[in-house]
């Protein structure tokens, strides 16, 4: 099984809709990332969480919201879907305090909004 | 986190040695050098890292100038699933927003 899983892998949603973005993690990891990635352009960085009371805007947080409900879940909603957020939505772990840790990537979320 | 210039693409034989540069003139002392990669219709991979040595494991070596200026990730001996894009990443574990930053990498063709 995967070490880290994300759920749908493809959605399509309409614009104005509400839609969460579910990942997991079974690594044990206390660091969790949300990152998007448009075509031909590389990820970036819209949240991340240190721990379950710890979470950080990253570049691009605007028109998302996250939850860490536990160690191992991190979710991401648009709270109102709109075209230009059509994208691959990438969930990532990494180990917290390591000085130069490696992060470990979901196979990803295709959305898009119509 | 400081900026990295990498070529767009990049092309190589099956079976050949592939060298991937990477400039880095603005690194400072605390940044580490990463390199990740991104197979088609995948999510990123770690490939290596390092901070002032060259590195070897399983998937590849890291290069690194002696003045830190430039790095060069060493594939061995390139098979077709290496095609990929290729992220050369530097990373400040001092402090300041967490995440990784991504330009547009370069992009490994492998030919048969």
């Amino acid at each position: 099984d995967a070490d880290v899983t994300q759920t749908p892998r493809n959605r399509i949603t309409k614009t104005g809709k509400r839609i969460m973005l579910e990942c997991s993690q079974t690594k044990g990891h206390d660091r969790m990332y949300w990152y998007r990635q448009d075509p031909g352009l590389g990820l970036r960085l819209i949240y991340y969480s240190f721990d379950v009371k710890d979470i950080n805007k990253g570049e691009i947080s605007d028109g998302y919201s996250v939850s860490r409900q536990a160690q191992a879940k991190f979710s991401l909603s648009l709270e109102s879907a709109i075209p230009n957020q059509t994208a691959l939505y990438f969930c990532a772990t990494s180990p917290l305090g390591a000085p130069d840790y490696e992060q470990y990537f979901g196979p990803g979320t295709r959305l898009t909004v119509t | 986190d400081a900026k990295t210039t990498q070529p767009n693409s990049m092309e190589s034989n099956e079976e050949e040695p592939v060298h991937l540069p990477c400039n880095h003139s603005t690194i400072s002392g605390t940044d580490y050098i990463h390199w990740y990669r991104q197979l088609p219709s995948q999510g990123p991979e770690y490939v290596i890292h390092g901070l002032t040595s060259n590195v070897n494991n399983r998937m590849a070596s890291l290069a690194i100038a002696e003045d830190r200026k430039s790095s060069t990730l060493i594939l061995h001996r390139a098979t077709l699933r290496d095609a990929a894009v290729y992220y050369c990443i530097l990373r400040d574990v001092g402090g300041g927003a967490d995440g990784l930053t991504f330009g547009k990498g370069t992009h490994l063709i492998i030919q048969p």
